[in-house]
C-alpha cells in the first residue's frame, strides 16, 4: 500500500492560515490524494481531494507538489471548529486497490 | 439521503458475549468499509466490500471477527466471543468508485462505541 507520513501535531492561532503537510513519496500514477478530518467524538469527514493540480473548495485548498510526492492542506482562516485530526490518504482511482488505510493523522489545535 | 446509518450507537457487554454491529450504507454506493478506532492504534481498516463481495479482510484481527454483506443495503460485523480488548469505536463507511465527476469520498457513519467488560 502507498503510505503517507504526517507530523503528529500542529498549533495555529484563530483566523490565521494553516498549512498541514503530507508526504507520500511512493505514490503511484493512479492514486488520488484525499484529505479527511475527524472532529472530537465524530466519524471522519471528507475535506478535499486532488490528482495533480491544486484544488480549492469551500472548506480548504490542496496544494500538490509537481512530483506528487507531497501535498499541503491549506485552511485559509482557522477557526476553533477546525481543531481536529486531519488525515491524508491515497486512493487508487481505478479501483484496483481501494484498501484505504488511515495513518495517525495530524492533530491540529487552534488557539483563540 | 440519511447518510450511513450504524446501530447500535453504544453497546456495553460482558466478555464472552456475542456482539453484532450493523450498517446501512448510502443507497447506490458500491463500496463498504469497516474500521475500528482506539486511542492506541488509531483508525484501522478491518474489511471492505465491493458490490457486496468481501475484497480484503486482512485487517480482521482474528477468527472471532466476521463480517457479512448479504445485500447492497446492509452489512454486519460480528464478534464472538467478545473480549475487553475489542472495546473501541467501530465505524462503517461507504463510497462510490471515483468516476467522472464523482469524488469517491468516503461517507462515515457516526460509529458504534463498544465496551466489553
Amino acid at each position: 500500500d502507498a503510505k503517507t507520513t504526517q507530523p503528529n501535531s500542529m498549533e495555529s492561532n484563530e483566523e490565521e492560515p494553516v498549512h498541514l503537510p503530507c508526504n507520500h513519496s511512493t505514490i503511484s500514477g493512479t492514486d488520488y490524494i484525499h484529505w479527511y478530518r475527524q472532529l472530537p467524538s465524530q466519524g471522519p469527514e471528507y475535506v478535499i481531494h486532488g490528482l495533480t493540480s491544486n484544488v480549492n473548495n469551500r472548506m480548504a485548498s490542496l496544494a500538490i507538489a509537481e512530483d506528487r510526492k507531497s501535498s499541503t492542506l491549506i485552511l485559509h482562516r482557522a477557526t476553533l471548529r477546525d481543531a481536529a485530526v486531519y488525515y491524508c490518504i491515497l486512493r487508487d482511482y481505478t479501483g484496483a486497490n481501494s484498501k484505504l488505510t488511515f495513518g495517525k493523522g495530524i492533530t491540529l489545535s487552534v488557539r483563540p | 439521503d440519511a447518510g450511513v446509518i450504524q446501530s447500535p450507537r453504544h453497546e456495553v457487554t460482558e466478555m464472552g458475549q456475542e456482539v453484532t454491529l450493523r450498517c446501512k450504507p448510502i443507497s447506490g454506493h458500491d463500496y463498504l468499509f469497516w474500521y475500528r478506532q482506539t486511542m492506541m492504534r488509531g483508525l484501522e481498516l478491518l474489511i471492505y466490500f465491493n458490490n457486496n463481495v468481501p475484497i480484503d479482510d486482512s485487517g480482521m484481527p482474528e477468527d472471532r471477527f466476521s463480517a457479512k454483506m448479504p445485500n447492497a443495503s446492509f452489512s454486519t460485523l460480528k464478534i464472538q466471543p467478545s473480549e475487553p480488548r475489542d472495546s473501541a469505536v467501530y465505524f462503517c463507511a461507504s463510497s462510490l468508485l471515483l468516476a467522472g465527476g464523482l469524488t469517491g469520498e468516503l461517507f462515515f457513519g457516526e460509529g458504534s462505541r463498544l465496551t466489553v467488560l
